[in-house]
């Protein structure tokens, strides 16, 4: 199992919109409605933001979103804050579980 | 409220075997509604899946297990009940297995899978050397 593609790095400006993908295939993403996304700040555990593709859990901003076509997922941060300058990992069901690369978010 | 804490050594020689223990509060381990998980972080990559544990099923483990292949011949996931925890045993390890090790929950919705993970306990550390 290789792990999900992801951007090692995605930046932009405060209020901004970016969007992070992680591509897999047609045995995992592509497959299941089961996609999480995690935000790790450093030296910190990582937090799910994402579930089941587009679902938020309670306390999680409404800026972050999710989606899915095909064999890819994203993940959109609306109006970008300083406090999202994070890594960010996508997980996909697929039988097991496969995480993505990784992306380092950088507010400029 | 669910919160899950990771123990153990933080040094291992190569080819002992690794053992953490993850100690779970706020709900039973035998609750028919999460599973549990360990999930590592090399230093400076990526999040690698271990494998998880449901309570459910028989097993000499004291649940269903279900493992990363690349991994599936050196792990045991295991349940203690009477504690309140449950454990990784990792096998031969070399300078590769060194990472910080997480344990986590999964939810199991109503008829559906679990699949994502939440909460996660703050990691700890494991370096393999002589």
């Amino acid at each position: 199992q290789s792990a999900l593609t992801q951007p090692a790095s995605v930046s932009g400006s405060p209020g901004q919109s970016i969007t992070i993908s992680c591509t897999g295939t047609i045995n995992d993403v592509g497959s299941y409605h089961l996609v999480s996304w995690y935000q790790q700040h450093p030296g910190k555990a990582p937090k799910v933001i994402i579930y089941e593709v587009f679902k938020r859990p309670s306390g999680v901003s409404a800026r972050f979103s999710g989606s899915k076509s095909g064999n890819t997922a994203s993940l959109t941060i609306s109006g970008l804050q300083a406090e999202d300058e994070a890594d960010y990992y996508c997980c996909s069901y697929a039988g097991g579980f496969i995480f993505g690369t990784g992306t380092r978010v950088s507010v400029l | 409220q669910l919160h899950l804490q990771e123990s153990g050594p933080g040094l291992v020689k190569p080819s002992e075997t690794l053992s953490l223990t993850c100690s779970v509060s706020g709900v039973s381990i035998s609750s028919n509604t999460y599973l549990w998980g360990w999930i590592r972080q090399p230093p400076g990559k990526g999040l690698e899946w271990i494998g998880n544990i449901y309570p459910g099923g028989s097993s000499s483990y004291g649940g269903t297990t279900s493992y990363d292949p690349s991994l599936k011949s050196r792990v045991t996931i295991s349940i203690d009940t009477s504690d309140n925890q449950f454990s990784l045993r990792l096998t031969s390890v070399t300078a590769a297995d060194t990472a910080i090790y997480y344990c986590a929950s999964l939810f199991l919705p109503r008829n559906a899978v679990a699949n994502w993970f939440d909460p996660w306990g703050q990691g700890t550390l494991v370096t393999v050397s002589s």
